[in-house]
């Protein structure tokens, strides 16, 4: 089994360029959502999604955009990058509280690790 | 709005020692708690959770009570092993339905041989 897929695992981009990171995961869940991971910080969530359609902002949402057109998949756009995201950056799915496999339990990718200069 | 306050790390401790990492939460209503492992360049995983009041989640040894009284989710080991070295975070779902985790800051626990 897949799981969570994100791809790419490492980027270095240039103050103002733009890119995508990519999302996906294979296990029917209706939940995603992107988190980024800085020191001392923990993880604090960008954006997340209950369904095919539906999006909305977590804490820290500024200068990242997202759209989900599939349940399978869910891209984290950066617009134009600035070096205070520079971080690592993961997302997560799971089950959302009217499926009926829904446990709580989040299910993380191994993460992307972004580097802007 | 809900939150979530761990102890601050690094945490080190010799193998076979104890292992307490404290962790309260403030949230209205009735939350979850969660407890995530996140082994060196990997995502995180779940390692134990309590849904209710009382719950005690546990797994690989580890143990944590969810305690409504002191807003508590310590997490505990009885002889932690090297190959426990991670960082850990402790976690809440609100009581609304969307998904959504809050998490805290994590702690780094290194073990020595």
């Amino acid at each position: 089994n897949a799981g969570v897929t994100q791809t790419p695992k490492f980027q270095v981009l240039k103050t103002g360029q733009s890119m995508t990171l990519q999302c996906a995961q294979d296990m029917n869940h209706e939940y995603m959502s992107w988190y980024r991971q800085d020191p001392g910080m923990g993880l604090r969530l960008i954006h997340y999604s209950v369904g095919a359609g539906i999006t909305d902002q977590g804490e820290v949402p500024n200068g990242y955009n997202v759209s989900r057109s599939t349940t399978e998949d869910f891209p984290l756009r950066l617009l134009s990058a600035a070096p205070s995201q520079t971080s690592v950056y993961f997302c997560a799915s799971s089950y959302s509280y009217g499926q009926v496999m829904n446990t709580g339990e989040l299910f993380f990718g191994e993460g992307s690790r972004l580097t802007v200069l | 709005g809900n939150s979530v306050t761990q102890m601050e790390g690094p945490v080190t401790l010799s193998e076979e020692a104890f292992l307490t990492i404290n962790c309260t939460y403030t949230a209205t209503g009735y939350p979850s708690l969660f407890w995530y492992v996140q082994y060196p360049g990997e995502g995180l995983q779940l390692l134990l959770k309590a849904t209710k009041a009382d719950d005690k989640g546990s797994n690989k040894g580890f143990e944590a009570t969810y305690r409504k009284e002191t807003t508590s989710f310590h997490l505990e080991k009885g002889s932690v092993q090297v190959s426990d070295s991670a960082v850990y975070f402790c976690a809440l779902k609100g009581s609304s339905n969307t998904g959504k985790l809050i998490f805290g800051q994590g702690t780094t626990l290194q073990v020595k041989p």
